[in-house]
């Protein structure tokens, strides 16, 4: 009954390669997201996805492509992988960023990716 | 720009004592939410407790609580009866309503035996 699901949990890739993370949420919410944590442990937002539909983009490079290919999944696709790649990367979802409120508001974590690039 | 800050980058707590881990944002809106999240080892992101601006009454989940500032834009967590399972990486977060999740840079917690 996992709420919010990532695979690979770790992830050992060299540089110049091209690698998919996979989220996968079963709370039924709208709007899904992908978090970088660095090794100093700071968490900033990557993209956010409601419905399918991209609605934040942050200043990330184009390497980065996430994909919704429906409300449940937001997959992560980054291409051509540097040394500053290597980071945990965190999936997450929110019931409905458009309702709000506290329940719309709240977001829910999965357990991290831990991305290493050699 | 929203911003927040978490001024402890570690805290030491005796097993059983309480603690109080300080979190100040910086906002001109007047709608939005305030959160604590705990990273333990198992770098599983886990909601502590959430608090809505436009509620005055602090919320407590068991052995959490907060005390929220609204005025002071400060939002500081309060673990009670500490226990080992508590150490962890505590994150205080801001969300304007509709808005991006902003984290602190958290705040590190030990439990000593």
């Amino acid at each position: 009954d996992t709420a919010v699901s990532q695979t690979p949990k770790y992830l050992v890739t060299q540089m110049g390669n091209d690698k998919s993370i996979k989220c996968e949420q079963n709370l039924g919410h709208d709007t899904m997201y992908w978090y970088k944590q660095d090794s100093k442990k700071f968490l900033k937002i990557m993209f956010s996805y409601n419905n399918k539909e991209l609605i934040i983009n942050e200043t990330v490079p184009n390497r980065f492509s996430p994909k919704s290919p429906d409300k449940a999944h937001l997959n992560l696709h980054i291409n051509s992988l540097e040394l500053g790649d290597s980071a945990v990367y965190f999936c997450a979802s929110s019931q409905d960023l458009t309702s709000g409120g506290p329940l719309g508001e709240t977001q829910y974590f999965g357990p991290g990716t831990r991305l290493l690039v050699l | 720009a929203q911003t927040v800050t978490q001024s402890q980058p570690e805290m030491s707590v005796q097993e059983a004592e309480t603690v109080t881990l300080s979190c100040t944002y910086d906002t001109s809106e007047s709608d939005y939410y305030l959160f604590w999240y705990k990273q333990p080892p198992s770098r599983q992101m886990i909601l502590v407790i959430r608090q809505e601006a436009y509620k005055q009454q602090n919320a407590t989940e068991n052995r959490f609580s907060v005390n929220f500032q609204k005025a002071a834009k400060s939002f500081s967590l309060k673990i009670s009866d500490s226990q080992l399972g508590d150490a962890a990486m505590y994150f205080c977060a801001y969300r304007r309503a509709g808005g991006k999740l902003i984290f602190g840079q958290g705040t590190e917690l030990s439990v000593k035996p």
